[in-house]
Parts: C-alpha cells; structure tokens; sequence
C-alpha cells in the first residue's frame, strides 16, 4: 500500500528542547511539505522540498529546520527557538507540478510540557 | 500572487439537506483549484480539483463544485448531506505564479449535520 507516513502520532516537548517529526512516503513523489495546522487559521507552509537534497522555507520557517537526504523522507525539527510550538504538524508530497494533489499523512499532534 | 477565502468557518445544515461551503479566489493567471477535507485528528483527503476542462467537477461522497470564472468562485454542493459528511473542508488555490509548485489553503469551513 503506497502512503505517507508520520510518527509519532503524539509527541510531548519540553522547554528548551529540540524535537523531531519523521514523514516518510512509498509514492515516489519529488515534492514533498510540512504545513502547521492551527484552530481556525487552516494549513500554513513551513518548509517544503521539490527534490531531494533542496529545500525552501514558507511562510513559517522561523524556529524550524528540515533535511531532504533521501526522496522517501522529509524530517521536521522543531527547535527551542519557535516559542509555540503547540499545533497539529502534517506532510504531504506530491509529483511537482501545479495541478497535481498533494496526499497528506496523518499528522502528529505537538504538545509542550 | 493567489489567495482563497472561504466564507463561512462553521457551516450546519440538517441531515439531508443541500450542503453548500462557499470559497472564492484570486488568482492572476487561471487557476487550478481544489476541496480537500479532514475527519478529526486526520491527515486531509482530496475531494475534487478543477484543472482544465469542463467546469463542473464531480468528486468522492456524492460532492461536486463549479468553477465559475465570472464570479471567481469554486463552491463545493452536495445534494443530501449524510452525519458521516462532518468533517472541516479546505478551498485551496494552487500558486501557480510562483517560483515552486505550492497550494495556498482557505482557513476551513468546518461542517455540522444536524438530526
């Protein structure tokens, strides 16, 4: 079954402390985002990757930082530096062109201690 | 540069009834649209897209929505809603005047069936 996934599904940070989101997808995809996802602002990009080893901040990079090492992952660290980090974090990828839909794994949920 | 705006953030309707969520976009080259929509604590699914072509896109779970260039709209129908049908639905646009491949996302509508 080709997919994307995110782990953990819940993921608890303490002050002071880097934590990391793994995404992995099978669908062999070029593309592939990281969006924050807060009650009533919808999707808001933070970082996103159209081929391995290259990637582009978004609206929200600011206390985040990502790698594009391999074309199957797309890990997010969220740093000491983004003072709020409490939100529901989602991948997508998809084949880089415009008219094509991004598939979305199914999120984890950050919350700080 | 595009932008989407959904009207409505909490739309209700009773089961059975027309469901209509409202989104409009701006957008300075044609646009390729999008409804996607999200179940509690779940990753988001593709309803429909509009691309090229014939301006009425029907979607999965009976949904369906008119590109209307005229009126810059994208509204997502569907006849009868159904309990299983609340969920919160996102318009997006894709940027197609940027540097990179994006989607920009309408803040939501979050949809309630009533009994």
């Amino acid at each position: 079954d080709g997919g994307i996934t995110q782990s953990p599904k819940y993921l608890f940070r303490k002050e002071g402390q880097n934590v990391t989101l793994s995404c992995e997808q099978n669908l062999n995809h070029d593309a592939m985002y990281w969006y924050r996802q807060d009650p009533g602002q919808g999707l808001r990009l933070i970082y996103y990757s159209q081929i391995v080893n290259d990637f582009q901040k978004g609206d929200i990079a600011e206390g985040y930082s990502v790698s594009r090492e391999k074309k199957e992952s797309f890990p997010l660290t969220v740093t000491s530096a983004q003072k709020n980090p409490t939100a529901f974090y989602l991948c997508a990828s998809s084949i880089p062109t415009s008219q094509e839909t991004q598939y979305f794994g199914p999120g984890t949920r950050l919350l700080v201690l | 540069a595009q932008s989407v705006t959904q009207l409505g953030s909490h739309v209700s309707v009773s089961e059975g009834a027309l469901v209509l969520l409202r989104c409009n976009y701006s957008s300075s080259v044609p646009p390729y649209l999008f409804w996607y929509v999200q179940y509690p604590n779940q990753g988001l699914q593709l309803l429909l897209k509009y691309t090229t072509g014939a301006t009425l896109v029907k979607g999965i779970n009976g949904f369906e929505a008119e590109f209307k260039k005229s009126e810059t709209s994208f509204h997502l129908t569907k006849p009868s809603a159904h309990m299983s049908d609340a969920a919160e639905y996102f318009c997006a646009v894709s940027d197609r005047g940027g540097r990179d491949d994006k989607i920009i996302f309408g803040k939501g509508t979050r949809l309630h069936i009533l009994p």
